[in-house]
């Protein structure tokens, strides 16, 4: 089966700044990345996603970015801001093959003023 | 249009307790997922379901029962709760099984 690690688990950046979360997957049949942020107390929400057709995809401040032969994906969020301060997760799967998302750990993101 | 709703919200569950989390989606999605969620363990499958009237196992499925009688509910069991099952646990639906899921607000569950 799948399996996604994501680094780092912790992230501390400056206001404005940009930041950067890693994930490698181990199967190569997998076609759809998407990345969700979790802020306290709430449900993961989707924020962008990639599907393994295009090397990157941008979303106002927000991009994801995939190396299918690496098996790696990123998200960058350029201009942090105090409101990007959350946990975001990664997650791959293959697409209508009845299969599950696999989730990596979670990146907690702290963005100080 | 809610999306989907759990409840409750929260709850404390003495020890050999019986407990249902529900778990409820207006988006029509014909599948619809269970989670629980551990600090440094990220998301963990519990039990998923593909289509009103199946269900199947997820990566952590002992000690959960779940059903699924029509489209829009999808309640989790715990025949008798353990310390172990203190978690958050969240329900998600997706249009078609593998698709982009959506997430509910999560119920915090604390067994004692």
């Amino acid at each position: 089966g799948e399996n996604v690690e994501q680094h780092p688990s912790t992230l501390s950046v400056q206001e404005g700044d940009s930041a950067v979360i890693k994930c490698t997957y181990s199967d190569s049949a997998s076609n759809y990345f998407p990345w969700y942020k979790q802020e306290l107390g709430k449900g993961p929400q989707l924020i962008i996603d990639i599907r393994s057709n295009v090397g990157e995809k941008k979303d106002q401040r927000i991009a994801v970015t995939l190396n299918k032969t690496a098996k790696h994906f990123s998200l960058h969020i350029t201009e942090t801001q105090p409101e990007d301060s959350a946990v975001y997760f990664c997650a791959a799967t293959l697409l209508d093959s009845w299969g599950k998302l696999q989730f990596g750990a979670g990146t907690q993101v702290v963005v100080t003023p | 249009i809610a999306g989907i709703t759990q409840a409750p919200t929260s709850q404390i569950l003495a020890a050999g307790r019986r407990m249902t989390l529900r778990c409820t989606q207006d988006m029509r999605h014909n599948a619809m997922y269970w989670y629980r969620q551990d600090l440094g363990l990220g998301l963990r499958l519990i039990h998923y379901s593909n289509t009103a009237g199946t269900t199947g196992k997820g990566e952590v499925p002992d000690g959960y029962s779940v059903s699924r009688a029509n489209t829009d509910d999808f309640p989790l069991t715990l025949a008798s709760a353990v310390p172990s099952q203190t978690s958050v646990y969240f329900c998600a639906s997706s249009y078609t099984a593998g698709d982009t899921q959506y997430f509910g607000p999560g119920t915090r569950l604390t067994v004692l």
